[in-house]
């Protein structure tokens, strides 16, 4: 089952702060975070792991509430680097197999 | 290191034509991956590779095919393209399975089914 984003799109100028939101209706073991920029290939940001282990990127920080099936991304400070579509993708089997991914978020800074 | 290529970046096929997708990484990566993206459609996940020669299906599989005979190479095939079909192919690689391992993307294929 696909993951749910929210907001559906967000804009914001530079230097403000943003959070986005996935959530899922099976138990999550891992969350993970891409961003995409036009035309190009999706590019690694975070994983959250079930635990509380994080890996990724020094400034973005992320959330994972496995007890509400729920991550955030938290996007501070923002740069007109950081726009651009925002995946998540979830791992609800433990498997280490499968990721499904939402339908992404797009965000765009303006200066 | 080329990370992970696809070739073609671009085809237009005609409906009923058969044509493989070639994906390749050279980061000696255990698990590959191919996605479609179509608009507002996010990433859908067709078939994935945990090692040489074992794969199995994602979530749309129907009208595709995969093999992994080697480790760097993981092509898929489309049996009788469909205009259905027309979307951006991106083949993903990582370390090992996806829950702890960051995943590569290539540029994509922009397949278009006529």
């Amino acid at each position: 089952q696909q993951p749910v984003q929210s907001p559906q799109a967000v804009i914001l100028r530079e230097g403000e702060d943003a959070v986005i939101n996935c959530s899922s209706s099976k138990a999550l073991y891992s969350v993970h975070w891409y961003r995409q920029k036009h035309g190009e290939a999706p590019v690694f940001l975070m994983i959250l792991l079930k635990g509380g282990e994080q890996k990724g990127h020094d400034k973005i920080s992320a959330s994972f509430n496995e007890k509400k099936q729920q991550s955030s991304l938290y996007l501070t400070a923002s740069q007109l680097s950081y726009s651009g579509t925002y995946f998540c993708g979830t791992d609800n089997t433990g498997a280490n197999s499968k990721l499904t991914f939402g339908k992404g978020i797009t965000l765009s800074v303006r200066p | 290191n080329a990370g992970v290529t696809q070739t073609p970046k671009f085809q237009v096929l005609k409906t009923g034509q058969s044509m493989t997708l070639q994906c390749a990484q050279d980061m000696n990566h255990e698990y590959m991956s191919w996605y479609r993206q179509d608009p507002g459609m996010g990433l859908r996940l067709i078939h994935y590779s945990v090692g040489a020669g074992i794969t199995d299906q994602g979530e749309v599989p129907n009208g595709y095919n995969v093999s992994r005979s080697t480790t760097e190479d993981f092509p898929l095939r489309l049996l009788s393209a469909a205009p259905s079909q027309t979307s951006v192919y991106f083949c993903a690689s990582s370390y090992s399975g996806v829950a702890g391992s960051e995943q590569y993307f290539g540029p994509g294929t922009r397949l278009t089914v006529t």
